[in-house]
């Protein structure tokens, strides 16, 4: 099973609103990331967690929170957003190793910001 | 940094057509991916192909990591191939050695007509 899944598919939220975005995976992978997509460009990556632990923040807004719980699970927090936040989040994983391995998706959250 | 160049940018097929969709990159990288973004936004995994030939039905990919460039073909294109391919040179992350950073084209759009 090559499976990760993001909740919720979409999202609606104003500018002093406070949500989350959610990502699973059970393939037993140590690597999970965060990226967003804005329309007719490629992910960007924003946050990288190894073994539960934060290892890489690609200078994202404070505005943007992440979470590990425990290594099935990554959270976004979201607060305070501004419009040109509305993209694609999406969530991936992968098994670890040298430079992480093969990523996979899940189908991603479409946030838009009013 | 790594450069990731793709071309074409669009293509338009009939469908039952063949295709050739190509990526340079710039630099060494440990691994390549290539994935199919279909109109929904989910990013579905083609290949990982360091280097080689691989196939999986109607696509195969070929590597050749001493030019820097990566092949994809497409026989008997369908409707259902529509959407966007990108191809990500999988580089690791300086501080993290279990993780890797996918450095994405610009993408290739293909809209196969019925």
């Amino acid at each position: 099973d090559t499976e990760v899944t993001q909740t919720p598919k979409h999202l609606v939220m104003g500018m002093t609103n406070k949500k989350s975005l959610k990502c699973e995976q059970h393939m037993g992978h140590r690597a999970m990331y965060w990226y967003k997509q804005k329309a007719k460009k490629p992910p960007e990556l924003m946050f990288v967690y190894s073994y539960e632990k934060l290892s890489i923040n690609e200078s994202v807004p404070s505005r943007f929170s992440p979470e590990c719980p425990n290594s099935s699970l990554l959270n976004l927090h979201l607060h305070a957003l501004q419009p040109e936040d509305s993209a694609l989040y999406l969530c991936a994983s992968s098994p670890g190793g040298p430079a992480g391995g093969e990523q996979y998706f899940g189908p991603g959250t479409r946030l838009t910001v009013t | 940094g790594i450069q990731v160049e793709q071309s074409p940018p669009d293509l338009i097929l009939q469908e039952g057509a063949n295709s050739t969709l190509r990526c340079n990159f710039s630099d060494s990288v440990n691994n390549l991916q290539w994935f199919h973004q279909n109109p929904w936004g989910q990013l579905i995994n083609l290949f990982y192909i360091p280097s080689g030939t691989k196939q999986n039905g109607r696509l195969s990919a070929t590597t050749v990591a001493t030019e820097r460039y990566s092949l994809l073909y497409i026989s008997s294109s369908q409707t259902t191939d529509s959407g966007v391919y990108f191809c990500a040179a999988v580089m690791p992350l300086s501080g993290s050695s279990n993780t890797g950073k996918l450095i994405f084209g610009q993408g290739t759009t293909l809209q196969v007509k019925p």
